[in-house]
């Protein structure tokens, strides 16, 4: 069962476009985080959210944390091709087993045209 | 400062030998977790230690262990090796709020 459903899958937009990706659970995170993968490498954190309604800022992109603390959003404004990538959201909690599991999203693929 | 470091960068094996791979976490990060992860997906959770003690498993058969040494710098051993293993092994330090640092991974291919 994957906790943690990110959409869209898969998105291609034109530079200057703004877009917004989702991420989406059935269970309560006390923080959920933000990375940006490129291919070959090792994600990169982009942000943590903790409170419940939290948004916070990073230059063009905007995070924010449901009120119940089930969901989240990452939305870019103007988007360049160096946005290109995929965007994982992620969080760690205990789950059915009781042992602790750090659960990621399924992605989303962002490619940005020139 | 240095980030999260990992050894080998790459690595070539055929099925059924055994691999050993290295990590070392931010310094002052006390845990240390490990994911791989396969072509086209995100991240799978393997394990983290914390304080040289297992704190969370993933969902991962019992040919891949781990342990972390006094210094906080971790090992994951897979052995048997399939197919299937064939994958970018990261390696990620934490300190506060499940926030993870990681590594540049290690690509692993079994032949």
């Amino acid at each position: 069962t994957q906790l943690l459903e990110q959409s869209p899958q898969f998105l291609s937009i034109q530079e200057g476009e703004n877009l917004t990706v989702y991420c989406n659970s059935s269970s309560v995170f006390s923080s959920l985080q933000w990375y940006r993968q490129e291919p070959g490498e090792g994600p990169v954190l982009l942000v943590t959210v903790v409170t419940g309604g939290e948004v916070k800022k990073l230059k063009r992109l905007t995070f924010q944390f449901g009120d119940a603390r089930k969901d989240s959003s990452l939305h870019i404004t103007a988007a360049q091709p160096g946005d290109t990538g995929l965007y994982l959201c992620a969080g760690g909690g205990r789950w059915t087993s009781g042992t602790y599991k750090y659960i990621f999203g399924t992605g989303t693929r962002l490619k940005v045209l020139a | 400062d240095a980030g999260v470091t990992q050894s080998p960068t790459h690595l070539i094996k055929t099925r059924g030998q055994h691999v050993t791979l290295r990590c070392s976490p931010i310094s002052g990060h006390k845990s240390v977790s490990w994911y791989q992860q396969v072509l086209g997906q995100g991240p799978q959770f393997i394990f983290q230690y914390y304080e040289k003690e297992e704190r969370g498993r993933g969902n991962f058969p019992d040919r891949f262990s781990a342990r972390q040494f006094p210094n906080y710098s971790s090992e994951l051993n897979v052995n048997a090796l399939l197919l299937g293993d064939s994958a970018l092994y990261l390696c990620a330090s934490s300190g506060i709020l499940d926030t993870q640092y990681f590594g540049p991974g290690t690509r692993l291919t079994v032949l």
